[in-house]
């Protein structure tokens, strides 16, 4: 167990829904970090979240967003679900603003549009 | 942009049969060079970070070096349970924050 859960751990919906993730930190991690994985883009970073605050945006659709809240959990919000969107999502922690000790990651939710 | 290579896509090893993985990236200022074990299934698990030319780290069967171009993961006598993906990816100094950018990875079966 890395410390990071992600919930669930498996989802199958339908083209055009909206789903949430979520992600539980480390204990004391304030940063969180959102990855996409699939097979033919690797793990691509979404958005990072610091205590609270967005930090830095990468290649995320502007049908996904994303929230941490005060006791440091985080969703990743999906809608208008593509096929395309078919992957492993991962949230992983780390303890400040820049990680110089890498990240902790979650186990993943796989997501399965059909 | 920063950019991770990493060669080759899939190696097959004999267990005992020492070999090394590649990563060359691209960076604007390199803030460290991360290396992560993934099984199937599951989150990457942190190996190493390398931060300067001529660093070197060693975990059991696992040795990282590091140049102003690449990194090599070296594993030697491996064994079957040593079977993964292996990930690098690099923080560079103009990245926002904690952002790192992985690699395709490496999959490495390794044959009893």
């Amino acid at each position: 167990d890395s410390g990071v859960t992600q919930t669930p751990k498996h989802l199958i919906t339908a083209t055009g829904q909206r789903v949430t993730l979520r992600c539980s930190p480390r204990s004391g991690d304030l940063s969180v970090y959102w990855y996409q994985q699939s097979l033919d883009q690797g793990l691509q970073f979404l958005i990072q979240y610091y205590n609270g605050e967005e930090r830095a945006k990468g290649n995320i659709l502007e049908r996904f967003s994303a929230q941490q809240f005060p006791d440091l959990h985080s969703e990743l919000n999906l809608s208008s679900l593509e096929l395309g969107d078919s992957a492993l999502y991962f949230c992983a922690s780390s303890g400040g603003r820049v990680t110089n000790y890498g990240y902790t990651f979650g186990s993943g939710t796989r997501l399965t549009v059909v | 942009e920063d950019q991770v290579t990493q060669s080759p896509e899939a190696l097959r090893l004999q267990e005992g049969e020492s070999s090394s993985l590649n990563c060359s990236y691209t960076v604007s200022g390199l803030r460290g060079l991360f290396w992560y074990r993934q099984d199937p299934g599951k989150g990457p698990e942190f190996l190493f970070t390398l931060y300067s030319a001529g660093e070197e780290k060693e975990k059991e069967r696992l040795k990282a070096t590091l140049t102003k171009k690449e990194s090599f993961l070296h594993i030697t006598a491996p064994k079957p349970e040593d079977s993964a993906t292996y990930l690098c990816a690099v923080q560079g100094r103009g990245t926002s924050y904690g952002k790192l950018t992985f690699g395709q990875g490496t999959i490495l079966t390794v044959h009893p």
